[in-house]
């Protein structure tokens, strides 16, 4: 069983369009997470939710905006993409929203933006 | 705000043979972790080993190790018996106020 998920593994579309990605965690962990690595590999945080409620927002253009419809979800909408948007992007869950915890990370969303 | 260094972009070792990954971080904080992640082909990111900043004892698991310096902020990582599927990238990365930050990775290569 996959414990962190996500859909679609590959996603191509065009500038301007408006996408989504969908994140799914089976280990009843209450705290998930949205980062982003850029094409020279280098991965940064761009969201957290712990149990529904946002607890980190990065720097991030408000052209992303992340939704967490159960503790077990969190998706992350991009509306108008932008060339500079394309990048693996992954989710991440932990058992809270402590230090301690490992993060656990999902396969990655390859968005490619033509 | 906390800074992870990875100064080698890239290493190579032969087979069975022990290679160390290192790390540097930079941090005012008293309580946080430390982690190395794998990044085979497959992009999977997979967690190798972590350490808790307050153990003094440097963590295990099977052939991966750590050397953890807390005054030098260090925290390099060693493969002992060096396998072909440990080829991958490698980063190195910290924890606090539930926060990762990731160093920029390192590419190591296992040759036959």
């Amino acid at each position: 069983d996959t414990a962190v998920s996500q859909t679609p593994k590959y996603l191509v579309t065009q500038m301007g369009n408006d996408k989504s990605i969908k994140c799914e965690q089976n280990l009843g962990h209450d705290t998930m997470y949205w980062y982003k690595q850029d094409s020279k590999k280098f991965l940064k945080i761009m969201f957290s939710y712990n149990n529904k409620e946002l607890i980190i927002n990065e720097t991030v253009p408000n052209r992303f905006s992340p939704k967490s419809p159960d503790k077990a979800h969190l998706n992350l909408h991009i509306n108008s993409l932008e060339l500079g948007d394309s990048a693996v992007y992954f989710c991440a869950s932990s058992p809270g929203q402590w230090d301690q915890e490992t993060q656990y990370f999902g396969p990655g969303t390859r968005l490619l933006v033509l | 705000a906390q800074t992870v260094t990875q100064s080698q972009p890239e290493m190579s070792v032969q087979e069975a043979e022990t290679v160390t990954l290192s790390c540097t971080y930079d941090t005012s904080e008293n309580n946080y972790y430390l982690f190395w992640y794998k990044q085979p082909p497959s992009r999977q990111m997979i967690l190798v080993i972590r350490q808790e900043a307050y153990k003094q004892q440097n963590a295990t698991e099977n052939r991966f190790s750590v050397n953890f310096q807390k005054a030098a902020k260090s925290f390099s990582l060693k493969i002992s018996d060096s396998q072909l599927g440990d080829t991958a990238m490698y980063f190195c990365a910290f924890e606090a106020n539930s926060k990762l930050t990731f160093g920029k990775g390192i590419t190591l290569s296992v040759r036959p």
